[in-house]
């Protein structure tokens, strides 16, 4: 089946690093993905990996796949108050023109000064 | 580059009407998908279209309908309309690859 799971809220210090953590059900996913929103706003794509790396690092983030246990997290270092959003795991299925992406149900990171 | 452009941002209509939402996808991008996000919840994946022609369809019933044109733009149509059908409706373009793109969305508020 297909199902994503976050926690749902996450509280940090300016200048501490956050993690982000992110389980799903489905072993076929091909693309997991981090979506960030801020309030009233889409959603921007952060960054993805594909599902046979173990990691990606971008900037100030850094994204861990354990396949094995089907967990995701990603990792903002130096978060920032504008890092303040809510953060989106979502796993994809299908590739080319067919391609359905699954979210979760976000996790809600609050950055205090 | 506009990126992905939606409109309207707001709608606001009453139960029994119908609605069409529309999408222009970011510029060289060929596959739209819609969403539908709900209060407090992730998005929940509608339909895509690819070629004009629907791809991939999630859990929504028959009232969602679409549809895509030449200009890879596309529509959303809901019909008979609920009062939880009202949330922020999302669409997302792609180029036949796993790198979906965000329009800003718009809201939907069904009285």
């Amino acid at each position: 089946g297909e199902d994503v799971e976050q926690s749902l809220f996450l509280s940090v210090r300016e200048g501490d690093s956050s993690v982000i953590n992110c389980t799903y059900t489905d072993s076929s996913s091909t693309y997991l993905y981090w979506y960030k929103q801020e309030p009233g706003a889409g959603l921007q794509l952060l960054t993805y990996i594909f599902s046979n790396m173990d990691m990606k690092q971008d900037q100030r983030l850094t994204v861990l796949l354990n396949k094995k246990d089907k967990h995701l997290s990603l990792r903002i270092a130096d978060t920032q108050t504008g890092d303040s959003a809510i953060y989106f795991c979502a796993e994809s299925k299908g590739s080319g023109g067919y391609q359905k992406v699954t979210f979760g149900t976000g996790t809600k990171l609050q950055v205090i000064p | 580059d506009a990126g992905v452009t939606q409109s309207p941002t707001h709608l606001i209509k009453t139960r029994g009407q119908q609605v069409t939402l529309r999408c222009s996808p970011k510029s060289g991008h060929d596959t739209v998908s819609w969403y539908q996000q709900a209060l407090g919840q992730g998005p929940q994946f509608i339909f895509q279209y690819y070629e004009e022609e629907e791809r991939q369809r999630g859990n929504f019933p028959d009232r969602f309908s679409g549809h895509q044109f030449p200009n890879y733009s596309s529509e959303l149509n809901v019909n008979a309309l609920l009062l939880g059908d009202s949330a922020l409706y999302l669409c997302a373009s792609s180029l036949r690859v796993n790198e979906q793109f965000f329009g800003p969305g718009t809201r939907l508020t069904v009285l």
